[in-house]
């Protein structure tokens, strides 16, 4: 139980074109999602936290105009890279939370490599 | 802030060596600490967790003990093998629906 899946596994777009990810619980209910990016060698940044049917939390120095996030389900979440750019590369990983699981564990997506040229 | 500190890689065994990898943690409440795994190519995978003060948590061989007098959630395991080459992070969450903090990863090597 508790799989959380991404599409695509890995994107390559050109440089002005935006991207969308997707994230979905597979076998629970998540009211609550993440979005983190990973450069490499280097530890998860939390992006922002998509809650269904709300408006997404960003982290201070994203932008909310660029990394737009619609959680549109309980097991629905998307990221769409808008007008992305080289620096945008990166490893895109969702988390979700369990709706029905009295506990705060993260069950992880497998990422979303992005390459922009 | 809440923060966490682990100790930097990559870390090289043997097979069958003992491992450990410190984890420190600073946070203003009383957090739930975890381990995350992160094997090559794929996405994070939950190690072990523990909620409370004295808590053991374990799998696969892996443990770890939350400390609150020392604010340390140290990873253990008493023989790695291959197939244990990874990364590990250390993490955080205080409050139920509170967001993850992470540590910045440990790379773990493993040789036959």
């Amino acid at each position: 139980g508790a799989v959380v899946s991404q599409h695509p596994s890995w994107v390559i777009c050109k440089s002005g074109t935006s991207v969308k990810i997707e994230c979905r619980s597979l076998d629970f209910q998540a009211t609550t999602m993440f979005w983190y990016r990973q450069f490499p060698k280097q530890s998860l940044m939390l992006m922002a936290t998509s809650n269904e049917g709300s408006k997404a939390t960003y982290e201070q120095g994203v932008e909310k105009d660029k990394f737009l996030i619609n959680h549109a389900s309980l097991t629905l979440s998307t990221l769409t890279v808008t007008s992305a750019h080289p620096e945008d590369s990166s490893f895109y990983i969702c988390s979700a939370r369990d709706h029905d699981q009295d506990t705060d564990t993260q069950y992880f997506g497998p990422g979303t490599r992005l390459t922009v040229l | 802030g809440d923060s966490v500190t682990q100790m930097e890689g990559p870390v090289t065994l043997s097979e069958e060596a003992f491992l450990t990898i410190n984890c420190t943690y600073t946070a203003t409440g009383y957090p739930s600490l975890f381990w995350y795994v992160q094997y090559p190519g794929e996405g994070l995978q939950l190690l072990l967790k523990a909620t409370k003060a004295d808590d053991k948590g374990s799998n696969k061989g892996f443990e770890a003990t939350y400390r609150k007098e020392t604010t340390s959630f140290h990873l253990e395991k008493g023989s790695v093998q291959v197939s244990d080459s990874a990364v590990y992070f250390c993490a955080l969450s205080i409050g139920y629906g509170n967001k993850l903090v992470f540590g910045a990863g440990t790379i773990l090597r493993v040789k036959s």
